[in-house]
């Protein structure tokens, strides 16, 4: 079965610090995707990235980088010199990618609530 | 491009009473995807559609859940009878095609059933 786990519930850090958010998935299929969204307190899901099954490569953007490892099936999110508008709640979330059957809808993780203080 | 759009935003009703959520899609996308998030969780899907029809609804608790999307584009989701424990942020997504698209989501209808 899929199952996405984001271990830290909570992570508050001081503007300026870096900040790693963890992300373990488990899946049995030889094709997924991986995604990040970040969820303001306004509610809305704001996607972040994909990254697929075939694809390692990390990936960075402005003051965001993704490390994908599938030896230890983790995606995890790194945002460097972390600002106050970057507290949000950030979700993991895994789909399957074959074609046939329910492929696309997303699984979850319970999220990681981010506080960055001034 | 105009984002997806949900009404009503916010919601209160009495346990037993029904209440329906609409949606418009990004203009295109093929696929529409009803999600439930319940406070401190992640959203948890409640049925999929492919243009009008329905691809995954496993986890729509049918007996008072309904959903449809006539001619392919904006959708309703129904609640009759609602119970206390469907307090909840229902989000509608909605993405080009199936297979690991990104999804796009909506602002949320939050219910709240006393």
């Amino acid at each position: 079965a899929q199952k996405v786990t984001q271990a830290q519930t909570e992570i508050s850090v001081v503007e300026k610090e870096d900040v790693t958010l963890d992300c373990v998935y488990e899946t049995r299929d030889t094709t997924y995707y991986l995604f990040w969204y970040k969820q303001p307190p306004s509610g809305e899901l704001v996607f972040l990235i994909r990254r697929n099954s075939f694809d390692e490569q990390n990936e960075i953007s402005g003051r965001y980088s993704w490390n994908f490892q599938k030896s230890t099936s983790s995606f995890n999110f790194t945002i460097t010199a972390s600002q106050v508008v970057d507290s949000a709640v950030y979700f993991c979330a895994l789909s399957e990618g074959d074609y046939g059957g329910s492929q696309g809808n997303l699984i979850f993780g319970k999220g990681t609530k981010l506080s960055v203080k001034p | 491009e105009a984002g997806v759009a949900q009404s009503p935003r916010y919601k209160i009703i009495e346990k037993r009473q029904s209440v329906a959520f609409w949606c418009n899609p990004i203009s295109g996308h093929a696929t529409l995807y009803w999600y439930q998030q319940i406070l401190g969780q992640g959203p948890k899907l409640l049925i999929q559609f492919q243009n009008n029809g329905v691809v995954d609804d496993s986890q729509l608790p049918k007996d008072r859940f309904s959903a449809e999307r006539l001619k392919g584009v904006d959708s309703t989701l129904k609640i009759q009878p609602a119970k206390l424990e469907d307090s909840a942020v229902y989000l509608c997504a909605s993405s080009t095609w199936t297979g690991g698209d990104e999804q796009y989501f909506g602002p949320g209808t939050r219910l709240t059933v006393t």
